[in-house]
């Protein structure tokens, strides 16, 4: 059965550092998005992209954070300057021909800020 | 706010009891999907249930949706040691775009 893939599984970087998460979504998907989830808290969504733009973002998709489509199977978020406070578990999902289809959902990628 | 809160926040059952979660949400929806998490683990959709369905079965759970009430709820039936997870509902937002978790509820099946 297809689904969502994510890299790396766990990421330990420094304050400040760049960093680039890493998701395959489901291949005949078109609907791409992005959630954090910290740790004992509830999911929260960041931001879903379609037809290679974004369609919606929360509050919490500031500046620091980017999405991009690279190469027509990744789907990358990038966070430009990692703060402690952006360590949580970032999930990728991706929904089929309608934004209203069943969202798959990643294993998760662990960012941890020291 | 458009998001779900589950109650109960934890339920503790034996197995082979039935466990009922329920999702209360805001504003319209278009759907509400439920997922499962194990601990530290990612989400796995379960269900989907539209604005204009009632109830919806998948194997031993069973979904219902009351739009006039805004809610929603999910039963296990003859609950296993294996369903010990957390679930969470998710109503997505007027454009459906983006979907709004709410808190979850933590179910402990007792072997």
């Amino acid at each position: 059965e297809p689904e969502v893939t994510q890299t790396p599984s766990h990421q330990v970087t420094q304050m400040g550092q760049e960093v680039i998460l890493r998701c395959v979504p489901i291949s005949n998907h078109l609907y791409f998005y992005w959630y954090r989830q910290i740790l004992g808290q509830k999911v929260e969504f960041l931001v879903s992209f379609y037809n290679n733009e974004i369609s919606e973002k929360s509050e919490i998709f500031d500046d620091q954070f980017s999405v991009e489509r690279p190469d027509g199977s990744n789907f990358t978020l990038k966070i430009r300057s990692t703060k402690l406070e952006d360590s949580a578990m970032y999930f990728c999902a991706s929904s089929g021909r309608r934004s209203t289809d069943t969202q798959y959902f990643g294993p998760g990628t662990r960012l941890t800020v020291l | 706010s458009q998001q779900g809160e589950e109650d109960p926040q934890a339920l503790s059952i034996q197995e082979g009891e039935n466990a009922t979660m329920n999702c209360s949400y805001k504003t319209s929806i278009n759907n509400l999907q439920w997922y499962r998490q194990n601990s530290g683990r990612g989400l796995v959709h379960l269900i989907l249930i539209r604005s204009n369905e009632r109830e919806k079965h998948s194997g031993r759970l069973r979904v219902t949706l009351d739009t006039s009430k805004k809610s929603s709820s999910l039963l296990i039936t003859a609950s296993r040691a294996a369903d010990t997870a957390s679930y969470f509902c998710a109503t997505d937002s007027n454009t459906g775009n983006q979907f709004y978790f709410g808190t979850g509820t933590s179910l402990t099946v007792i072997p």
